[in-house]
Parts: C-alpha cells; sequence; structure tokens
C-alpha cells in the first residue's frame, strides 16, 4: 500500500510559470519534507514542516514555497522556474522530529522539467 | 563541516558479494542509514544502524560501522540482477545529509 504519494509523477512546465507538486501521506506522520535531487546529485533538504511549522533551509531559494493545508497534504510550489530547477523532487514523511532521527519514508518523486 | 562521501560506481557479477563504502564527518550522529533509489523512483530505507552498534544483519545486508575512523559499509550477499540501483549512505546530524550515491551495476 503507497504511504507516500506524490502527484505527477513527471511534471512539465514552461520557464518562469509557476508549478505545483503535490504530496499526500497515509502515515498520519507529524513532520513533511521536501528534497531537491538533481541528476547523479544527493538529495538536497529544501524545508520541512512540523505539523504547522514550517522550517526553510537556509540556502532554499525564495523562489520555492510550501503548504500544508493539513496532516496528510503538503504541496511545493515553484514560484517562477528556471532551467536550473529542472530536477527530481522527492517528498518524506517521519513520525516525529528528534534531532532527525526518526526514519524518513520517500515517495516516488516527481521529475520536473522546465522547457 | 557536513560531509558523507561514497565511491560512484561498483560492478559485481551476479552471485557476489557487493560491499559500498561511506565515510560520514559528524561524530555525534545518532543514526545512520542506508537508502536504495531505483531509476526513475524515489528512495527506499534499506537499513539504518544505530550509533553505538559496530554491525546490523538483515537477512542479505550487512551493515558495518566504524565509529573511529566514520566508515560506513553495506555488504549484499548473493548480489542479483534485482539490486541494480543507486544506493545512498545518510546520517542523521539536525537533518539528513546524504551522500552522493554509489551507482551498483550487477551483470551476469
Amino acid at each position: 500500500d503507497a504511504m507516500v504519494i506524490q502527484n505527477p509523477r513527471y511534471q512539465v512546465t514552461q520557464f518562469g510559470k509557476p508549478v505545483t507538486l503535490s504530496c499526500s501521506q497515509t502515515l498520519n506522520h507529524n513532520v513533511m519534507y521536501w528534497y531537491q535531487q538533481k541528476s547523479s546529485q544527493a538529495p538536497k533538504l529544501l524545508f520541512h514542516y512540523y505539523d504547522k511549522d514550517f522550517n526553510n533551509e537556509a540556502d532554499t531559494p525564495d523562489n520555492f514555497q510550501s503548504r500544508r493545508p493539513n496532516t496528510s497534504f503538503c504541496f511545493l510550489d515553484i514560484r517562477s522556474p528556471g532551467l536550473g530547477d529542472a530536477a527530481m523532487y522527492l517528498c518524506a514523511t517521519s513520525r516525529e522530529l528528534t534531532d532527525y532521527t526518526d526514519t524518513q519514508y520517500f515517495g516516488p518523486g516527481t521529475r520536473l522539467t522546465v522547457l | 563541516g557536513e560531509d558523507v562521501e561514497q565511491s560512484l560506481f561498483l560492478s559485481v557479477r551476479e552471485g557476489d558479494s557487493s560491499v559500498i563504502n561511506c565515510t560520514y564527518t559528524d561524530s555525534s550522529s545518532t543514526y545512520l542509514y542506508w537508502y536504495k533509489q531505483e531509476p526513475g523512483a524515489g528512495l527506499q530505507l534499506l537499513t539504518y544502524i544505530f550509533s553505538n552498534m559496530d554491525m546490523k544483519q538483515d537477512q542479505r545486508l550487512t551493515v558495518l560501522l566504524n565509529k573511529k575512523d566514520k566508515h560506513l559499509s553495506l555488504r549484499i550477499a548473493d548480489t542479483q540482477t534485482g539490486d541494480s540501483a543507486i544506493y545512498f549512505c545518510a546520517e542523521s546530524f539536525n537533518k539528513l545529509i546524504f551522500g552522493a550515491g554509489t551507482r551498483l551495476a550487477v551483470h551476469p
């Protein structure tokens, strides 16, 4: 049974056209994360939500925003995608946030192409 | 600063053992993880080890931790073609810090 679901799996957008990626979870976890993974690179944490508390990584560009309307859903908004934003975007969840030692469960990812 | 390093590529013959190595920098990491990523897919948690352990075995997987050298390894016994994937080592230090991944290729 899918536990962390990402839609769509593949997204194509135009340079500068806003795009939203979706993540949902059936685990009832408190924490939801968004990672960016460029080709042949390590996943890079963009931000996370602990419940409704938003935590942005210091080096995440302002172009990236997130919303978490309820426990189950979290969205990644890219306001003006550039060519450099083409990547795989991974959503993950964890039950608690205890020095990040709680195991994170990842979704299948959304591959974003920017034309 | 935080850094996790892995060799980028490993090729093994089907049925042999694979050993994927990783070094990390933060000695205060509580957990160390191995994730598997198949083509076009997300990350699948394979196994993890608590920092006060030296070894953990889970079926075909054996994790060895050398805290003194900050070295972590993943051994896959009887490697199969289905094990072909990218394997990420990660340490937990305020957040998960991933290595760049080791691409494992299994050939007949």
